[in-house]
Parts: C-alpha cells; structure tokens; sequence
C-alpha cells in the first residue's frame, strides 16, 4: 500500500505569512497532484506535477516534486484568508487508483 | 473543463433503510470512476474502483455487499448504502477520470449522507 504523509497536519497563521506543506512517501509515483477542498465541498485540483524536480507556479502557491518522484512541498507566499482549506497531496502510478495524503488543514487568520 | 455532477449533496434515512447516491460526468465520458468516503477533518479513503462495464473493485475492508457499486455507462456511477446504519453516516464524494488517458481526477461536490 502507498502512503502519503502530510506535514503539518494543522497549521493556524497569520494573514501575510509565509508556510510549507509537504508530502513525502517511500514510493515513487508518476504524477503527483494537490487539491484544495473547503468544508461540505469537493476537493478542487490545484496542480498536477509529473517530472522529477518539477517547480509549478500559481499565483502565490509554488509546488515542486521531488527528484525522486517521491515527495513534494507546497509554498504559499503571503497567505489570504482566502487559502483557508484542508490541503492534499494525491500520488497517481499510471492508470491506477490514486493514493491521497493524510491532509494538511491551513487556517489563515485576518 | 470537466465537470462532475454527484445527487444527492445532503440525505437524512432511517436505520436500515437504503441510500442511493449518484455521480454523473457531464460533459466527458469517464471509464473510471473512484468512490471515497471521508470523515471530518481527515482525508479521503477510497473505497472502490468502478469501471464502466464491469464490476467494481473495493478496497480492503470494505463491504461490497454493504456498499453497492453500479457503473453501467460512461456517464454515470451509483453507490448504494444498504441497510444503512448510524455508523455509515459520512460523506462520500466520487471522482471520475476521463477517457483522455491523463491521471487527473474530476471530483463531485460530495454527499453528506445522516443516518438516524
């Protein structure tokens, strides 16, 4: 079974700050994707990264893939009220299932 | 872009009656579609993997009997809670993979299932 752990799992800042979130795993994976979910919704995909050492840009979430394929961190610069979320890192091999991170759940303060 | 349509978003049953909760792709056919169940604050769990045509494949620990899955086109996937009990009170949200061949998932907005 893949795993995937996120780190932290709680995170409380304040409005402006900067954070990390990061997935890490023992196994290799094809693609790796992050998705923001809100409480009673979905999860919404932010990014999906596929090459190691990949660096993406979204505005002021910057996500990279590990060299390995096996782990990745998610940057957001000067966090909003409005990144509130529970986060999630999902590792994809092929065609199969998609294994999901334990989630990272972010509180941003006013 | 791609869009998942899931019905419906909130349902209250009765112990021991059963619940069907649909997930439609709308606008691209999905070959797959996954189940999840997810518990408050915590991430998602799959549950099973259903595939258009044929039957669904459930994790460890899940109940396929307990749990109906029925992928009959390639627009649309049913979960069935059966014989539901307080203890299946969650929600579920499905997620589709289209027919492009890309390892990117489609979710719906989920199903805040209460059992009384």
């Amino acid at each position: 079974t893949q795993l995937l752990e996120q780190s932290p799992q709680f995170l409380s800042i304040q409005e402006g700050e900067n954070l990390t979130v990061y997935c890490n795993s023992s196994s290799v994976f094809s693609s790796l994707q992050w998705y923001r979910q809100e409480p009673g919704e979905g999860p919404v995909l932010l990014v999906t990264v596929v090459t190691g050492g990949e660096v993406k840009k979204l505005k002021r979430l910057t996500f990279q893939f590990g060299d390995a394929r096996k782990d990745s961190s998610l940057h957001i610069t000067a966090a909003q009220p409005g990144d509130t979320g529970l986060y999630l890192c999902a590792g994809g091999e092929g065609y199969q299932k998609v294994t999901f991170g334990t989630g990272t759940k972010l509180q941003v303060i006013p | 872009g791609a869009v998942v349509s899931q019905h419906p978003s909130r349902v209250i049953c009765k112990s021991g009656t059963s619940v069907k909760i649909e997930c439609r792709s709308l606008d691209f056919q999905a070959t797959t579609m996954f189940w999840y169940r997810q518990f408050p604050k915590k991430s998602l769990m799959l549950m099973a993997t259903s595939n258009e045509g044929s039957k669904a494949t459930y994790e460890q620990g899940v109940e396929k009997d307990k749990f109906l899955i029925n992928h009959a086109s390639l627009t649309l996937s049913t979960l069935t809670v059966t014989s539901a009990h307080p203890e299946d009170s969650s929600f579920y949200i499905c997620s589709a993979r289209g027919t492009s061949g890309a390892n990117v998932l489609t979710f719906g907005a989920g199903s805040r299932l209460t059992v009384l």
